[in-house]
């Protein structure tokens, strides 16, 4: 049983849509992650969030935690080629160093 | 400005040898923790050290594996005796000793083959 549930699981638009992907569980998180992983690379730190219901920007990025701190969603605006990849999410529980990840969104954006 | 360093990118070995996977944390990071993925699985924690300590090895598996985090120099992952099943993804990720431990910031990653 997957902890973290990510959807979609693949995600193709073109440049210029929005988008929205999703990060789901039952279970409640002290603090969430979203990265983004390049083929080859490893993850690349985006985003903390912490407090529920709070929103976070990262310019065209816009992060938000659920108020109960079970989920949380990364929207796009504007999808630029250069934002293809996978996005993870990783929530702790507790312990604070143990990040669960989901298996991500793999996103590909064409010009 | 570095960040976290792995070292080799790549390693393809034989069944029965031992693989060394180094990770060298970004500067002032004194916590260290091993990731593995494998292919169609998410990344799973292995195991957490700080400096000549493992803090938390519950996701390694006990036999074959072994991490260290000395006081001098990289932190290595050592898998011996490996089998086709070792083959994945090995991220190494660090964190600063003050601070949330949840942001962590990956290296590159370590492949592992095992032919």
């Amino acid at each position: 049983t997957q902890l973290l549930e990510q959807s979609p699981q693949f995600l193709s638009i073109q440049e210029g849509e929005n988008l929205t992907v999703y990060c789901n569980s039952s279970s409640v998180f002290s603090s969430l992650q979203w990265y983004r992983q390049e083929p080859g690379e490893g993850p690349v730190l985006l985003v903390t969030v912490v407090t529920g219901g709070e929103v976070k920007k990262l310019k065209r990025l816009t992060f938000q935690f659920g108020d109960a701190r079970k989920d949380s969603s990364l929207h796009i605006t504007a999808a630029q080629p250069g934002d293809t990849g996978l996005y993870l999410c990783a929530g702790s529980m507790g312990s604070n160093y143990k990040l669960t990840f989901g298996k991500g969104t793999l996103l590909t954006v064409n010009p | 400005n570095a960040g976290v360093m792995q070292n080799p990118r790549h390693l393809v070995r034989r069944r029965g040898q031992e693989a060394r996977l180094r990770c060298s944390p970004m500067k002032g990071h004194s916590h260290v923790y091993w990731y593995r993925q494998l292919p169609e699985e998410g990344l799973k924690f292995m195991v957490y050290l700080q400096k000549e300590n493992i803090i938390d090895e519950s996701g390694m598996p006990k036999e074959r594996f072994s991490a260290e985090f000395p006081k001098e120099g990289p932190s290595i992952l050592r898998i011996q005796q490996v089998v086709r099943g070792d083959s994945a993804a090995y991220f190494c990720a660090s964190s600063p000793a003050s601070g949330s431990k949840s942001e962590q910031f990956f290296g590159p990653g370590t492949r592992l083959t095992v032919l």
